[in-house]
């Protein structure tokens, strides 16, 4: 069955430092992957995705993400975080009939 | 317009109330979810509705019955609902291409008395 794991639950890095949130899928064909970032009391958020090819995806606010398939992999990167980066971050990937499959999140807070 | 507008913001109702929650979308997307959030948790997929019909219902209490009177509205009503199902509710709208991402409104924050 299609899964995603953030082995991850909460991390803490300084402003300006750079960032690295860890995805792992489990999934049998090319998964569709993406990133959200959810703010406290808000909606979710559409960072990057990924369906195929370059597996360099670039996305908002400066994120990007790189897809791996040898490691089933879509780790989330940024070289330098905000204080405003700090929110929850869920992996997820979409199954068919459109069914979304989130990580259990990483929550993370950014140190002055 | 890539807006999913969920009202309202807040709710707070007792155990004999009914109440709905309202989602509109007007991206044109003919798929249309709702999930629930518990604190510090994922969103758990509660019903998916293509071509406003209903596609998926993840085993979801009678208690909450989904509406989707047209292609830019989903409704989620609720009834004789218990103290555990405060949450955050979320709405979501997207494409039925394969893969296509959601789009998420902002979200009803429901409190059970």
């Amino acid at each position: 069955a299609q899964s995603v794991t953030q082995p991850d639950i909460h991390i803490t890095v300084s402003e300006g430092a750079s960032l690295e949130l860890r995805c792992n899928y489990s999934y049998g064909a090319t998964p569709y992957l993406f990133w959200y970032v959810q703010s406290p009391g808000q909606g979710l958020q559409l960072l990057l995705k990924y369906f195929s090819g370059d597996t360099l995806v670039q996305g908002i606010k400066g994120f990007e993400a790189e897809f791996k398939r040898s490691q089933s992999s879509f780790n989330l990167r940024k070289p330098s975080v905000h204080w405003s980066d700090a929110a929850e971050y869920f992996c997820a990937v979409v199954r068919s009939a459109s069914k979304i499959i989130f990580g259990s999140g990483t929550r993370l807070s950014i140190r002055p | 317009d890539t807006e999913v507008t969920q009202t309202p913001k807040h709710l707070v109702m007792g155990m004999t109330n009914k109440k709905s929650l309202k989602c509109e979308q007007h991206m044109g997307h003919r798929a249309m979810y709702w999930y629930k959030q518990k604190a510090k948790k994922p969103p758990e997929l509660m019903f998916v509705y293509s071509y406003e019909k209903l596609s998926i219902n993840e085993s979801v209490p009678s208690r909450f019955s989904p509406e989707c009177p047209n292609s830019s509205l989903l409704n989620l009503h609720l009834h004789a609902l218990q103290p555990e199902d405060s949450a955050l509710y979320l709405c979501a709208s997207s494409g039925l291409t394969e893969g296509t991402e959601a789009f998420f409104g902002q979200g009803t924050r429901l409190t059970v008395v």
